[in-house]
């Protein structure tokens, strides 16, 4: 079992519907949750943090974190064309503060 | 600007020939990372540093050094690199106690033959 998994897609939306991205992990004791955006040919970039259970919201972002179930989601509400991406998540576990552990991605497709 | 640099960001090699693939944070940040990242098989980290001469072994460390002698810069070395080390590699770094929200720069694409 992977430590962190991700459904690889594509994820298929229409222009303005919500896109909900999910992942579970497998380290009950992991404490801190990332999502990461990555475009084609680019570099990683932090769009979420969440550390407490429940929801966070950011813009048109939405980290949902459940740590009895070992599930953190990514809601995209208002989906554009421009979020069509990667979007990876990555939880810091067992091993400690100095490692982060990413899954393999789930490619959003948006379409107008 | 803040931002993370590396280079080369594209590299050919052949097998059996060393290398270093420089990284350069701006931000002052005290921890640095290398990851490499592969299909299906997502980022996998390779080495950190939590400060200066103080590095430790990521998930995926054959094959690879590092060092950290000044705060700014964390260089990878391939002492002698084989195929199976094409990969596009990250460098990382973060101002938060240790691998929380980083910073990655653009990448570098490698490829041994």
């Amino acid at each position: 079992q992977k430590e962190v998994e991700q459904n690889s897609g594509p994820l298929s939306v229409p222009e303005g519907a919500i896109a909900s991205l999910n992942c579970t992990y497998s380290d009950r004791v992991s404490q801190s949750f990332f999502w990461y955006r990555q475009y084609s040919g680019k570099s990683p970039e932090l769009i979420m943090s969440i550390y407490s259970n429940g929801d966070k919201e950011d813009g048109r972002f939405t980290a949902q974190l459940n740590k009895a179930s070992q599930y953190v989601s990514l809601l995209i509400r208002d989906s554009q064309p421009s979020d069509s991406a990667t979007y990876l998540c990555a939880v810091i576990g067992s091993g400690g503060y100095n490692k982060l552990i990413f899954g393999a991605g789930t490619r959003l497709a948006v379409h107008p | 600007e803040a931002q993370v640099t590396q280079n080369p960001r594209y590299l050919i090699t052949v097998t059996g020939k060393k290398l270093t693939v420089t990284c350069s944070q701006n931000m002052n940040h005290e921890y640095m990372s290398w990851y490499r990242q592969d299909p299906g098989l997502g980022l996998r980290q390779i080495y950190y540093s939590m400060n200066v001469e103080v590095t430790d072994k990521g998930d995926v460390p054959e094959g690879y050094k590092v060092s950290r002698k000044e705060k700014r810069n964390f260089p990878l070395i391939l002492e002698s690199p084989s195929p199976n080390q094409t990969s596009l590699y990250f460098c990382a770094s973060s101002s938060d106690r240790g691998a929380s929200e980083q910073y990655f720069g653009p990448g570098t694409r490698l490829t041994v033959t």
